[in-house]
């Protein structure tokens, strides 16, 4: 994948679902990380490799990855979850990370 | 509990160049890989380099190549990343971020360095 596209918001409702998703040629085949980044704080890693969570990291929040989009979701959303959420994956042919543009989470 | 602490928020005139640390502390830096991402106001993490302390050997993104140097200094654990040819387009927050090695992530960040490029 050479750019991975993710939708500038999304905002859903306390105690909804929701599904940030990351597109790209063929992201299936990648692993896929996503992390969270509040205001004035530095990213956090919520998803290492498509479905793995850190320790620490609610079993609110998965992953999933196939075909060309990776997603992120997040059960019974908090305030506490808004964010921006970034994805991430090794561009292999230029040895380097790839982010996305990010997703700017709104709990309404 | 490994943390990466940097230096402190700079201005810098146009034209001119900056140096930012990152110190390591709770690990074994020299099996570490430190890479440096920039996030401008209000926009998304733009990867800039990497190096490894134990083969004191850096790699950079195409778009900074020429303009940024990153180095490593086993003996205080600290790796540091200059950016040279100022413009006000280089304002942002830097942040230094160790990378997994098998998985490729980035679990530890810096607290990030504003750094203003300001006339």
């Amino acid at each position: 994948s050479s750019v991975l596209t993710q939708p500038l918001s999304v905002s859903v409702a306390p105690g909804k679902t929701a599904t940030i998703t990351c597109g790209g040629n063929n992201i299936g085949i990648e692993g896929v990380h996503w992390y969270q980044q509040k205001p004035g704080q530095a990213p956090m890693p919520v998803i290492y490799y498509d479905t793995d969570r850190p320790s620490g990291i609610p079993e609110r929040f998965s992953g999933s990855n196939s075909g060309n989009t990776a997603t992120l979701t997040i059960s019974r959303v908090e305030a506490g979850d808004e964010a921006d959420y970034y994805c991430q994956v090794w561009d292999n042919s230029r040895d380097h990370p790839l982010f996305g543009g990010g997703t700017k989470l709104t709990v309404l | 509990q490994v943390q990466l602490v940097q230096s402190g928020a700079e201005v810098k005139k146009p034209g001119s160049s900056v140096k930012v640390s990152c110190k390591a502390s709770g690990g074994t830096f020299n099996t570490y890989t430190i890479s440096w991402v920039r996030q401008a106001p209000g926009q998304g993490l733009e990867w800039m380099g990497r190096i490894m302390p134990v083969y004191n050997t850096a790699n950079y993104a195409q778009s900074f190549q020429g303009r940024v140097t990153i180095i490593a200094d086993e003996s205080s654990s600290t790796a540091y990343m200059e950016l040279s040819n100022l413009s006000s387009e280089d304002t942002a927050i830097y942040y230094c971020a160790r990378e997994l090695v098998i998985t490729r992530a980035f679990d530890i960040w810096g607290q990030g360095t504003m750094v203003t490029v300001s006339s």
